[in-house]
């Protein structure tokens, strides 16, 4: 059984830099995948970005310029890392596995299997 | 706005069935497999359907997935007082490589 646990700083200063680790226990930090996941308070969810095989990444195109996710192999933790927030990423902040189900070449089976129970990071001046 | 175009809220009455629809395009829903969520108010969502139609164990066979072209469908029957929560589709974008998610639906029962 998987368990995720996010850690980070509740609140900061618009213009600075969001930093959050997910501990992860149960699961395989260098041959799974892992996630980013966020949701505003009273909107939907969000999908940040996720890494896989080790270091690849990808992100969701409205954030890409200004985030990164990378793992820590000896910590059996990920981290994200999102630079000049403003009010609009106020957000509960989730880490998940994505597990990767059968699909033909070029078609994606991915889905989150394992939550954290979130984070909220208050962006205030 | 989500990419994907979910009903805001549904509603029936206990033991009645409700079926929530989750709308894409051929670059998403279309040629990738859906997912479905359930989250409770203060809570981290929790996988309900995977791989269109099939679910995790635990998950009773009350909750149903299919998917059809460019939208899916996630079925509740026998709906319960418990089943009251907000539901969210999701699956990937193959153009842009990236998750996407639905904006939610809100089931109540009557």
């Amino acid at each position: 059984q998987v368990q995720l646990q996010e850690s980070g700083p509740g609140v900061l200063k618009p213009s600075e830099t969001l930093s959050l680790t997910c501990s992860v226990s149960g699961g395989s930090i260098t041959t799974d995948y892992w996630t980013w996941i966020r949701q505003p308070p009273g909107k939907g969810l969000e999908w940040i970005g996720y890494i896989y095989n080790f270091g690849s990444t990808d992100y969701n195109p409205s954030l890409k310029s200004r985030v990164r996710i990378s793992v820590d192999a000896s910590n059996n933790e990920f981290s994200l890392r999102l630079t000049s927030v403003t009010a609009a990423d106020t957000a509960v902040y989730y880490c998940a596995r994505v597990k990767v189900g059968p699909a033909y070449s070029g078609t994606y089976n991915n889905y989150f299997d394992s939550w954290g129970q979130g984070t909220l990071v208050t962006v205030s001046s | 706005q989500s990419v994907l175009t979910q009903p805001p809220s549904v509603s029936a009455a206990p033991g009645q069935r409700v079926t929530i629809s989750c709308s894409g395009s051929s670059s998403n829903i279309g040629n990738n497999f859906v997912s479905w969520y359930q989250q409770f108010p203060g809570t981290a969502p929790k996988l309900l359907i995977y791989g269109n139609n099939k679910r995790p164990s635990g998950i009773p066979d009350r909750f149903s997935g299919s998917k059809s072209g460019t939208s899916a469908t996630l079925g509740i029957t026998g709906l319960q007082s418990g089943d009251e929560a907000d539901y969210y589709c999701a699956t990937w974008d193959g153009i842009v490589s990236s998750g996407v998610f639905g904006g939610g639906t809100k089931v109540t029962v009557l």
